[in-house]
């Protein structure tokens, strides 16, 4: 059980496209998905929490604008990175919990903005 | 605020060896869980283990255990008899109150034949 998929795995775009990523919760309900960022060698940072049906929170320093969030459902929250530019290349993980509960996390989508 | 202090930014070791990867983590909350996680090549996160601020016990698991130790705020993994497969970036992670994870920057352990 806990499953959580994330499509697409890889996308590539030209830079100036939105992309949107999926995350799903395949085997439970959850109440909030976190989505993370991760650079090349670097650790995982937290961007947003979303709560279904309702607007997410953004961490201090990551663009609300930039990354649209939205968590329509209690087994779908997507990420569409806007007007793509390469220093948005990344890759992107995004995890889903019950309330208060653990975390269990996507595969990741590594996007690459030519 | 909340920190993880992952020390070691790489390990080499070579077949069989036992290797130690460091944890140490900052925190205001009483209550509050510990995490490891490995991240091999292909990006997705593996959980390993979870332990909550009041259990202290040490935890062995084939053969990975880990060291918690409240005095000195660490969270120790250690590796016995390491294996190739074992290569892997190794995360550490706190969540304390307001649920959200907070993560080391990683130690990068290479395994050598």
């Amino acid at each position: 059980g806990a499953v959580v998929s994330q499509h697409p795995s890889r996308v590539i775009c030209k830079s100036g496209t939105s992309v949107k990523i999926e995350c799903r919760s395949l085997d439970f309900q959850a109440t909030t998905m976190f989505w993370y960022r991760q650079f090349p060698k670097q650790s995982l940072m937290l961007m947003a929490t979303s709560n279904e049906g309702s607007k997410a929170t953004y961490e201090q320093g990551v663009e609300k604008d930039k990354f649209l969030i939205n968590h329509a459902s209690l087994t779908l929250s997507t990420l569409t990175v806007t007007s793509a530019h390469p220093e948005d290349s990344s890759f992107y993980i995004c995890s889903a919990s019950l309330a208060g509960g653990e975390q269990f996390f996507g595969p990741g989508t590594r996007l690459t903005v030519l | 605020a909340q920190k993880v202090t992952q020390a070691q930014t790489e390990i080499s070791v070579v077949e069989k060896e036992d290797v130690t990867l460091d944890c140490v983590y900052e925190t205001r909350d009483t209550t509050y869980y510990l995490f490891w996680y490995k991240q091999p090549p292909s990006g997705e996160l593996v959980f390993l283990i979870r332990r909550n601020s009041f259990d202290e016990q040490n935890e062995i698991s084939g053969r990975y255990s880990w060291n918690f130790q409240k005095s000195t705020s660490s969270f120790n993994f250690t590796i016995t008899a390491s294996q190739v497969v074992d290569s892997a970036v190794y995360f550490c992670a706190l969540r304390g109150s307001n649920y959200k994870l907070t993560f080391g920057k990683g130690t990068l352990l290479t395994v050598n034949p």
